[in-house]
């Protein structure tokens, strides 16, 4: 089945720098991909939505500037906590939507990236 | 905006016992997914239904979508410990096929 590898797993990192975190769909093509955040138990929070070329779009509430989205390719999505705090520490997660077809077998996600800022 | 309501939040069980889960949406759904999430996972796609009505078995475990295409319910017999974990429902609608997921279930089985 469709398979998504997402990277780092878990990351620290201070105050105040950013981190890139890597979703790539490793046996199909991903159009369009979504990241979500998920608070220790508790649901999944829809982010963003990532198209491929062109500009993500943002749920009401997400900054833009703060969660910066690129997907630069049918495989390769990405998103950078810029500027981290602690308050940005979570669970990141990506899912994707196989291309050309209806989606009849659920979205795929990611194994998700622990984030700590401290 | 759309909400996607799911209770209980939390069930205890002992082994063997049936479990259910459901779910409220606030508008109507093209379709309706469930997922299951261990405790330190990410979400593992279970099934998804689209027709009103619809009902799927796997094994144990029953899925329904109302007729109105609204709400949604997750069954299941006997449980086993291996059951543990969280369940969700995610409802599928807006632009891109976007997922509104449920506060999901947390169900833990006792032996």
């Amino acid at each position: 089945g469709a398979v998504v590898s997402q990277h780092p797993s878990w990351v620290i990192c201070k105050s105040g720098t950013s981190v890139k975190i890597e979703c790539r769909s490793l046996d199909f093509q991903a159009t369009t991909m979504f990241w979500y955040r998920q608070f220790p138990k508790q649901s999944l929070m829809l982010m963003a939505t990532s198209n491929e070329g062109s500009k993500a779009t943002y749920e009401q509430g997400v900054e833009k500037d703060k969660f910066l989205i690129n997907h630069a390719s049918l495989t390769l999505s990405t998103l950078t906590v810029t500027s981290a705090h602690p308050e940005d520490s979570s669970f990141y997660i990506c899912s994707a939507r196989a291309r050309d077809r209806e989606s009849n077998y659920g979205y795929t996600f990611g194994s998700g990236t622990r984030l700590t800022v401290v | 905006g759309q909400q996607v309501m799911q209770i209980p939040q939390y069930q205890h069980v002992q082994e063997g016992e049936d479990f259910t889960t459901y779910c409220n949406s606030s508008t109507t759904l093209s379709n309706i997914q469930w997922y299951k999430q261990r405790p330190g996972g990410h979400p593992v796609f279970l099934i998804q239904l689209v027709k009103s009505g619809e009902v799927k078995k796997q094994k144990r475990l029953t899925f329904q979508f109302g007729e109105a295409k609204k709400n949604s319910s997750l069954h299941i017999t006997a449980t086993q410990t291996t059951d543990v974990g969280t369940y969700f429902c995610a409802g599928g609608a807006g632009g891109y096929n976007k997922l509104i997921f449920g506060a999901g279930t947390r169900l833990a089985v006792h032996p």
